[in-house]
C-alpha cells in the first residue's frame, strides 16, 4: 500500500478538464512539496509538476498543480489524446526518511 | 543532451547479487544527489535509495535496507546500486534518476532486474 493515495483511474473526452487527487499525511504532503510525474506506455517517468505548481519549461500550461493541508491535485485543461497515461504524485517522507510515491493514476481519454 | 544510461540489470536466482551502473552526461554529475527508483512489472513507482552529491546523506527504503549499497564515483560521472540477497520482490525495472528541487528532472530509460530460480 502506497503512503500517498491516488484513485486507480481517470477519465475524460478530448477539451475536458480533469483532476487527478493525491492524499498523504503530516509527514509527507502535509509538510513537503508535492511533483507530479506522467509516465507513457513504455517510457520513462517525466516530471509535469515541481514545488506542488512549477512547470518545467517545455510542459505545456494545461497541466497545474495545487496543494491544501495534506492532499495536492494535478489538474489537465483542454484534455488531448497524448496525455493518456499514468500519473504519480511524490513527496519527501520525513517520518520514512525517504521519498513516497502514490500509486499512480491511469488516465484514459474516451 | 543531459542524459542518464543505466546498465547492469539481467536474471539472477534469489539470494544472488547484481551491481547497477548509471552514467550521467552533459551534466555536472558531482552537482547533484541522485536516486533510484524501481517499477515492477505492472506496478507503480517505488523509491529504492538516494544519494548526495558528495556521498555525505545517504537513504535507503525499508525493503531494501541492510541488503543494498548505493554508491558513487563523480569522477566517472557514475552511480551505483550494489544489489545482495536478492529477492523475487526485487524484480523490477530500475531507473536512475537526477535531484532536482523537490523531485527528479532527469531519468534513465531503466535497466531490468529478474530475480527467479
Amino acid at each position: 500500500q502506497s503512503a500517498l493515495t491516488q484513485p486507480p483511474s481517470a477519465s475524460g473526452t478530448p477539451g475536458q478538464r480533469v483532476a487527478i487527487s493525491c492524499s498523504g499525511s503530516s509527514s509527507n504532503i502535509g509538510s513537503r512539496t508535492v511533483n507530479w510525474y506522467q509516465q507513457l506506455p513504455g517510457s520513462a517517468p517525466k516530471v509535469l509538476i515541481f514545488s506542488n505548481n512549477q512547470r518545467p519549461s517545455g510542459v505545456p500550461d494545461r497541466f497545474s498543480g495545487s496543494k491544501s493541508g495534506t492532499s495536492a491535485s494535478l489538474a489537465i485543461s483542454g484534455l488531448q489524446s497524448e496525455d493518456e497515461a499514468e500519473y504519480y504524485c511524490a513527496a519527501w517522507d520525513d517520518s520514512l526518511d525517504g521519498w513516497v510515491f502514490g500509486g499512480g493514476t491511469k488516465l484514459t481519454v474516451l | 543532451e543531459v542524459q542518464l544510461v543505466e546498465s547492469g540489470g539481467g536474471l539472477v536466482k534469489p539470494g544472488g547479487s547484481l551491481r547497477l551502473s548509471c552514467v550521467g552526461s552533459e551534466f555536472t554529475f558531482s552537482s547533484y544527489t541522485m536516486t533510484w527508483v524501481r517499477q515492477a512489472p505492472g506496478k507503480g513507482l517505488e523509491w529504492v535509495s538516494s544519494i548526495s552529491s558528495s556521498s555525505g546523506y545517504i537513504y535507503y527504503a525499508d525493503s531494501v535496507r541492510g541488503r543494498f549499497t548505493i554508491s558513487r564515483d563523480n569522477a566517472k560521472n557514475s552511480l551505483f546500486l550494489q544489489m545482495d540477497s536478492l529477492r523475487a520482490e526485487d524484480t523490477a525495472l530500475y531507473y536512475c534518476a537526477r535531484r532536482y528541487i523537490d523531485g527528479f528532472d532527469i531519468w534513465g530509460q531503466g535497466t531490468m532486474v529478474t530475480v527467479s530460480s
